[in-house]
């Protein structure tokens, strides 16, 4: 089970927006801002989409942003494309004995 | 271009030994935390080790403590990751990655695959 609770999946048509939920607690996301979001495609290695919880590295589109209330962070996809379909794994910095913990990931499909 | 580039994977008997290595290049590996991430088949991921510039802070996931040493050569820009003790769910390919931002990895390698099994 992992610590960072997602949806397994979400699906959206092309042009629509969706979000994925990341849920933690008080000692991961909801005591830092240090949630981080990433795309995996299958076969490939995970990409770094949003990182500090709204914040996006040079290169990604901004149909990518994410925000946190609470205990709960968010991605969302606006204007959906096929190649949007992936894995996506949020991720938070936790002051538990691990330093980081990830969610159980999300598997997004264009439909 | 910065990147990454994970080695050393293999097959290996349960409670037998495995050093994987990382070749960074493009930034300035002396001055960042690097970490290792892995994903059993089929699962996802799992944040496994980091250490910080100077090798200070070492911290280890749970499941791996005591078994698994993290290291790194500044004057190689390269990163280890010696595992002993290897159990069948250490099965794996692991992710070598640079910490970009606070606890945000990026690049990622492509990963080496370790397989433990009789």
């Amino acid at each position: 089970q992992s610590a960072l609770t997602q949806p397994a999946s979400v699906s959206g048509s092309p042009g629509q927006s969706i979000t994925i939920s990341c849920t933690g607690t008080s000692s991961d996301v909801g005591g830092y801002n240090y949630v981080s979001w990433y795309q995996q495609h299958p076969g490939k290695a995970p990409k770094l989409m949003i990182y500090e919880v709204t914040n996006r590295p040079s290169g990604v589109s901004n149909r990518f942003s994410g925000s946190k209330s609470g205990n709960t962070a968010s991605l969302t996809i606006s204007g959906l494309q096929a190649e949007d379909e992936a894995d996506y794994y949020c991720s938070s910095y936790t002051r538990t004995s691990t330093l980081v913990v990830f969610g159980g990931g999300t598997k997004l499909t264009v439909l | 271009e910065v990147q990454v580039v994970e080695s050393g994977g293999g097959l290996v008997k349960p409670g037998g030994s495995l050093r994987l290595s990382c070749a960074a290049s493009g930034f300035s590996f002396s001055t960042a935390t690097m970490n290792w991430v892995r994903q059993a088949p089929g699962k996802g991921l799992e944040w496994v080790s980091s250490i910080n510039r100077d090798g200070v802070y070492i911290y280890y996931a749970d499941s791996v403590k005591g078994r698994f040493t993290i290291s790194r050569d500044d004057a190689k820009n390269s990163l280890y990751l010696q595992m002993n003790s290897l159990r069948a769910e250490d099965t794996a390919v692991y992710y070598c990655a640079r910490d970009s931002s606070k606890f945000a990895f990026d690049p990622w390698g492509q990963g080496t695959l370790v397989t433990v099994s009789s």
